[in-house]
């Protein structure tokens, strides 16, 4: 299985400021996934990472909110920019076992808890 | 629009008891069924499902999908407080745009001592 080490574990931010989050995985994977977890809510994917490639973000989210960053085929980031109180969620990315997602599971980073006061 | 539907939407239940979830789905090109277990924030994965009727066990834990309904149950025996958490169930489907995954709203079980 990959191992996936995401960070921060968590943050408490100002709202109008911006948060990025890292995620590295120990082996190369040509898809990373980020979603978003409201409080009380389930998993909502944002945004799929494609090396070499811009994101493709799903209905309801843009880039210039949550901007993606992959620059090689082992790391992404996501930025979540002018944040505000409705932002506070569990931030988590996430790779599948192998190449193709349709085939296999899909592995989860540890998340980050972020609070906008 | 996908569609993943759980439930009950949580329960509560004693150690020693059996628990039995459920998943229902409404996606194009569908591909695979999958349940994960979420005690704090990262899910951990528990099945895959790509076949109907046959029963995938881990342990005390166990699921079968059922295409024909668009279904699926996990099922937990012999309730430990460890169980206690919420579980996912998310559908995997090629789409166009790509391939993802959609994720039902999840179980929330509560185990007591």
């Amino acid at each position: 299985s990959a191992v996936i080490s995401q960070k921060p574990s968590r943050d408490i931010c100002q709202r109008g400021t911006s948060l990025t989050i890292q995620c590295q995985v120990d082996s190369q994977v040509t898809m990373m996934f980020w979603y978003r977890q409201q409080p009380g809510q389930s998993l909502t994917l944002i945004a799929t990472a494609n090396q070499g490639s811009e994101a493709t973000y799903e209905s309801g989210f843009v880039i210039d909110k949550f901007p993606i960053s992959r620059p090689n085929l082992t790391f992404s980031t996501l930025t979540v920019s002018n944040m505000s109180p409705e932002d506070s969620s569990i931030y988590l990315c996430s790779v599948p076992r192998t190449g193709n997602l349709m085939n296999t599971e899909a592995f989860f980073g540890q998340g980050t808890r972020l609070t906008v006061v | 629009e996908d569609k993943v539907v759980q439930s009950p939407l949580s329960l509560v239940v004693h150690e020693g008891d059996t628990v039995t979830l459920n998943c229902s789905y409404e996606v194009t090109n569908f591909r695979s069924l999958l349940w994960y277990k979420q005690e704090k924030k990262a899910p951990t994965f528990l099945f895959m499902l790509t076949s109907s009727g046959i029963e995938k066990k881990s342990g005390r834990l166990s699921s079968i999908l059922d295409k024909k309904e668009l279904s699926s149950i996990l099922n937990i025996t012999a309730t430990q407080t460890g169980d206690s958490a919420i579980y996912l169930c998310a559908v995997g489907a090629i789409k166009a745009a790509g391939n993802k995954l959609t994720f039902g709203g999840g179980t929330r079980v509560l185990v007591k001592p």
